[in-house]
């Protein structure tokens, strides 16, 4: 089975500093993918950044980019110029390369951006 | 940008009772899910729901849930005989893609008190 672990329970960061979110997973796939997802106060579920696990470059949206390290089963999650919207809680993500694509979470950090 | 809608925003229910939960994915999408997430928990996997039928349901999704797609455009979760553990936040989400490759668009959550 597929585990997803986040090692960092709280976070917090000054406004328009970087900021970084660990992830570490256990999988014996060779091909899957990894996601981030942010959940505000509001409690949606906001898709982040992706990445595909054969891809070696890292991706990159706005001011979010990833370290991911598939021999280590690392994928972090760099947040750059940090907005006070950026306060939520952050679920790393990881899917199998299957039809179906359940997702498994882990148990999310809770980041805050002071002003 | 289109929605995945749910409703209703929070119910209350005694326990012991039948609850069902409404989802109405992005209307092109074909792969639909139910996640929860108890409180201050990490969001938990419950089914996956392809061509009309399951196709992937975890250990949680026991005989007490089901799940349907009535008429083509609501997708429901029905909880049987509630019991207090059954309280948490439950989101809904579909993908155009097969096995979610690109991510899901989730829901805003109904949340559930079961009482």
């Amino acid at each position: 089975a597929q585990t997803v672990t986040q090692s960092q329970p709280e976070m917090s960061v000054q406004e328009a500093e970087t900021v970084t979110l660990s992830c570490t997973y256990d999988t014996s796939e060779n091909n899957y993918y990894l996601f981030w997802y942010k959940q505000p106060p509001s409690r949606q579920m906001i898709l982040v950044i992706r990445q595909e696990a054969y891809k070696q470059q890292n991706a990159t949206e706005n001011r979010f980019s990833v370290n991911f390290q598939k021999a280590a089963k690392s994928f972090s999650l760099k947040i750059s110029d940090s907005q006070l919207g950026d306060t939520a809680m952050y679920f790393c993500a990881f899917m199998k390369h299957t039809a179906t694509g359940d997702m498994r979470f882990g148990a999310g950090t809770r980041l805050t951006v002071k002003p | 940008e289109p929605e995945v809608t749910q409703t209703p925003s929070h119910q209350v229910t005694q326990m012991g009772q039948e609850v069902i939960l409404r989802c109405v994915p992005i209307s092109n999408h074909l792969y639909f899910y139910w996640y929860r997430q108890i409180l201050g928990q990490k969001v938990e996997f419950l089914v996956s729901f392809y061509n009309n039928e399951i196709s992937e349901k975890s250990e949680i999704f026991d005989d007490q849930f089901s799940v349907e797609r009535p008429d083509g455009s609501n997708f429901t979760l029905k909880i049987r005989s509630t019991k207090l553990e059954d309280s948490a936040m439950y989101f809904c989400a579909s993908t155009n893609r097969q096995g979610g490759s690109y991510g899901y668009t989730f829901g805003s959550g109904t949340r559930l008190t079961v009482v």
